[in-house]
């Protein structure tokens, strides 16, 4: 299978910056998505990466190297709502497009 | 637009019992449709997938089936359930981008 790795858990402080990085096996590869889950709900979809470069949405950008296998979701102004579990999706060529998804980063913003 | 539905929210079965849950999709044609388990503090756990009516593939060996009635419907059962199988079940759909999930249905085997 391909395997998707990402921290397994991260803190930061309020109204600062944090990186999640997500790595993945480069063979095959259609597109990476980045999910917000809250605890006892459902992910809700962030961002798309098919292409190299930075996706920026407000305060949320998502990062793509595709020779790399590498891709980064980056939080700013961090606000003790985006307190949640981050997951890191992959699609691959050949596999139906079926998303196979990282374990997800579990983070904690404090005051 | 399209939206998902999935139910029950909660449930509390015992060892033996059979199961059943239930996603609707509205707002599209023949989505791909998925069923995700998460156990506490784990990642999503791909159980089954349809590309169509009537067409289940499953992931992993399981005390789970899958079943596609109708072009937006997928329905999860089980005749006994087990104690592993408690869990956080999600039900999803995509036509190709980013997967929409239902609201999720917490089971809890006992």
């Amino acid at each position: 299978g391909q395997n998707i790795d990402q921290p397994t858990e991260m803190t930061a402080t309020e109204g600062a910056i944090v990186q999640i990085n997500c790595t993945y096996q480069t063979s095959g590869f259609n597109g990476l998505f980045w999910y917000q889950q809250h605890a006892g709900e459902a992910p809700t979809f962030l961002s798309y990466n098919v292409l190299d470069g930075l996706e920026e949405k407000g305060r949320f950008s998502s990062f793509l190297s595709r020779s790399k296998g590498y891709s980064y979701l980056l939080l700013k102004e961090l606000q003790m709502k985006d307190s949640a579990s981050y997951l890191c999706a992959v699609t691959f060529k050949g596999g139906s497009y079926i998303p196979t998804f990282g374990r997800g980063t579990s983070l904690i913003v404090h005051p | 637009s399209q939206t998902i539905h999935q139910w029950p929210a909660t449930l509390v079965q015992p060892v033996g019992s059979p199961l059943s849950l239930e996603c609707t999709v509205e707002g599209t044609s023949n989505p791909n449709l998925y069923w995700y388990r998460q156990a506490a503090g784990r990642g999503l756990q791909l159980l089954f997938y349809s590309v169509g009516i009537g067409q289940i593939s499953s992931e992993v060996p399981q005390n789970l089936s899958a079943s596609r009635p109708q072009d937006r419907q997928f329905i999860l059962s089980s005749k006994k359930l087990l104690l592993s199988d408690s869990g956080f079940y999600l039900c999803a759909w995509s036509g190709g981008g980013p997967s929409t999930f239902g609201s999720g249905t917490r089971l809890t085997v006992v």
